[in-house]
């Protein structure tokens, strides 16, 4: 299977906007899909099918593609943010890959 | 509402086995199929692999073949991990996340994980 490749980790300020990036070659032709985890807790999706947002998550919260690389984009970022966050994609054998995870941090 | 509610942590020595189970409810159990997602303490998710709920058949992620089994019982709304011989290495969360593949959600619904302690 094919690797996913997010940076380990990022701070940003409150208020300011974070953009984590994922990486892989099957992006051009495959969904990435988001996760948020906090520590104790089950994942979360926040994003899926590159772009859109499930019910109830908020709209500060968006993703978009570009060729190889997804973005996570986290505008107006507040404390309760703070997280791992992983982005998520299939290939065309049916198996799922999960990047390695990027640990936001809200200074 | 959609939950999928897993059984509780475990501690089990080397070469035991333990079954996990994941019960699902608020909606049609066999429409949507149940995913199996390894994190080991301070690591990353890892895929194990899915089991499609209208016919039972499993599917393995390459590294999750041979100790590993998915099984199901339908008339429970329920899905099942079982690991046998456990080493240390298997250490860790055990998730299972309901496929929304159909809707184009991914793994739309998560368990609360269940921690499996290997240690003698």
């Amino acid at each position: 299977s094919y690797e996913l490749t997010q940076p380990p980790s990022m701070s940003v300020s409150p208020g300011q906007t974070a953009r984590i990036t994922c990486s892989g070659d099957a992006l051009p032709k495959q969904y990435a899909y988001w996760y948020q985890q906090k520590p104790g807790q089950a994942p979360v999706l926040v994003i899926y099918k590159d772009s859109e947002r499930p019910s109830g998550i908020p709209e500060r919260f968006s993703g978009s593609s570009s060729g190889t690389i997804v973005t996570l984009t986290i505008s107006g970022v507040q404390a309760e943010d703070e997280a791992d966050y992983y982005c998520q994609s299939g290939d065309s054998s049916g198996t799922w890959v999960f990047g390695g995870g990027t640990k936001l941090t809200v200074l | 509402q959609v939950q999928l509610v897993q059984s509780g942590s475990e501690l089990k020595k080397p070469g035991a086995s333990v079954k996990v189970s994941c019960k699902a409810s608020g909606y049609t159990f066999t429409n949507y199929g149940i995913n199996w997602v390894r994190q080991a303490p301070g690591q990353g998710l890892e895929w194990m692999g899915w089991i499609d709920t209208s016919t039972g058949n499993p599917t393995y992620d390459q590294g999750f073949t041979g100790r590993f089994d998915f099984s199901l019982d339908t008339s429970v709304n329920t899905a099942y991990l079982q690991i046998t011989n456990l080493k240390a290495e298997d250490t860790a969360t055990y998730y299972c996340a309901r496929d929304g593949t159909p809707a184009g959600t991914s793994f739309d619904y998560w368990g609360q994980g269940t921690l499996v302690t290997v240690s003698s």
